[in-house]
């Protein structure tokens, strides 16, 4: 019983440099998010998806790109990391029960960008 | 729109000691609430939610929140804390899709 499963779990990046952050889930959500997490900050959201195929921006989806080709699949994508993307990435997922259905997270990907 | 504001950052408490966490939101129409805990290094875990119905809602671990309708509050409770306890907590509004969080609440039991 996996649940929500973020890879990888740490990474340093220089600045400039490219990765993709995977969240897969096996609970069969609709909904999927990736939020970020910074000291003071709470968590926001990066980007979200309700469904396959379909993906809209969150509050600061600013330099990142995500791709949902796979229901089950959730990418996060930062193509010129900078130090202001120095942060811990949730990934959470859903279902689309108007709302009242708590939000499911992975164990969070520490990154560091120098 | 929706936000939520959590009016303690750092709630340093005594083992066995009662601790409130206090939680203000706003939003234009009919939300939903919740409660998470963080413990360090882990993702965030459920402790309760309010839905519909009564205006106590007992969690996990002992805790309880109450929603307050005409003070927009949502605070969190639990009577006598543990070293376990130690973690970070947030509380959060849902509207349809969208899931806003404070910024957090780290409680500190000591022995």
């Amino acid at each position: 019983n996996a649940g929500v499963t973020q890879t990888p779990k740490f990474r340093v990046l220089k600045t400039g440099q490219s990765m993709t952050l995977l969240c897969a889930q096996d609970m069969n959500h609709e909904y999927m998010y990736w939020y970020r997490q910074d000291p003071g900050m709470g968590l926001r959201l990066i980007h979200y998806s309700v469904g396959e195929g379909t993906t809209a921006k969150g509050e600061v989806p600013d330099g990142y790109n995500v791709s949902r080709l796979k229901k089950q699949n959730f990418l996060l994508g930062l193509e010129s990391a900078a130090p202001s993307q120095t942060s811990v990435y949730f990934c959470a997922s859903s279902y689309p029960t108007g709302g009242n259905s708590p939000l499911h997270f992975g164990n969070g990907t520490r990154l560091t960008v120098t | 729109a929706q936000s939520v504001t959590q009016l303690d950052s750092q709630v340093p408490v005594f083992e066995e000691a009662p601790v409130e966490l206090r939680c203000n939101y706003s939003s234009s129409v009919s939300v939903y609430l919740f409660w998470y805990v963080q413990y360090p290094n882990q993702g965030l875990q459920l402790l309760l939610k309010y839905l519909s119905g009564s205006t106590l809602v007992k969690g996990i671990n002992g805790f309880e929140a109450e929603f307050n309708k005409s003070q927009t509050s949502f605070h969190l409770r639990k009577p006598s804390v543990h070293i376990s306890d130690t973690a970070e907590y947030f509380c959060a509004v849902r509207n349809d899709y969208k899931l806003s969080f404070g910024a957090g609440t780290t409680v500190t039991v000591r022995a």
